[in-house]
């Protein structure tokens, strides 16, 4: 089946510094991108949807200069979160759409930590 | 305003009996809905969906309900396991287009030996 693959799926940062996340879509080419952040006990919120080759849009509340999303193919999506905060600690999450029907693959998550 | 709600956070239930967990959706144009198992630090695993023509969809020992004009769905889960320990989502999406799907905020489910 479709697989998204994504990495790292922890990292501790310190403040200020800039976290990459990976997204890889393995058997399938991904047009759309979704990328999720989820906080404890929380829901699974969108913050931004990419599309390849185009650029990324942000759901109100979300910082597009602190959250930088690159989706440059159609295997490839990347989350950059630059001069990261404590607060910024969350789960983040990709999601693809599976070809034009409902389906949605998942990648395993990124737990990321800013001390 | 959440368009997907989940009203329960959490709900035991003894192995071997159903467990029911609910949802509730205020946005009509939502036409597919799907549940998601997830564990902590891991990405959701799809459990089973349902699209609003229909009004039952059942895989194995999961069964979802949709009862639109009440703008309610319902996992139905029997018997339960242990296993099933998790939270479960609900999710919903507006067209097969490329929109995102949105989420409720989850029930934990126990099931207790």
């Amino acid at each position: 089946g479709a697989v998204v693959s994504q990495h790292p799926s922890w990292v501790i940062c310190k403040s200020g510094t800039s976290v990459k996340i990976e997204c890889r879509s393995l058997d399938f080419q991904a047009t759309t991108m979704f990328w999720y952040r989820q906080f404890p006990k929380q829901s699974l919120m969108l913050m931004a949807t990419s599309n390849e080759g185009s650029k990324a849009t942000y759901e109100q509340g979300v910082e597009k200069d602190k959250f930088l999303i690159n989706h440059a193919s159609l295997t490839l999506s990347t989350l950059t979160v630059t001069s990261a905060h404590p607060e910024d600690s969350s789960f983040y999450i990709c999601s693809a759409k599976i070809g034009t029907t409902y389906g949605y693959t998942f990648g395993s998550g990124t737990r990321l930590t800013v001390v | 305003d959440q368009q997907v709600k989940q009203n329960s956070p959490s709900l035991s239930v003894q192995e071997g009996r159903i467990s029911i967990l609910n949802c509730d959706y205020t946005n009509s144009m939502f036409d597919y809905f799907l549940w998601y198992k997830k564990y902590p630090a891991e990405g959701p695993t799809f459990l089973i969906s349902i699209s609003s023509i229909k009004d039952k969809n059942e895989d194995g020992r999961f069964t979802v309900f949709l009862n639109k004009s009440a703008k309610h769905l319902s996992l139905h889960i029997v018997p339960s396991q242990p296993g099933d320990s998790a939270v479960y989502f609900c999710a919903a999406s507006a067209s097969p287009g490329n929109t995102p799907l949105v989420f409720g905020k989850g029930t934990r489910l126990s099931v207790i030996a």
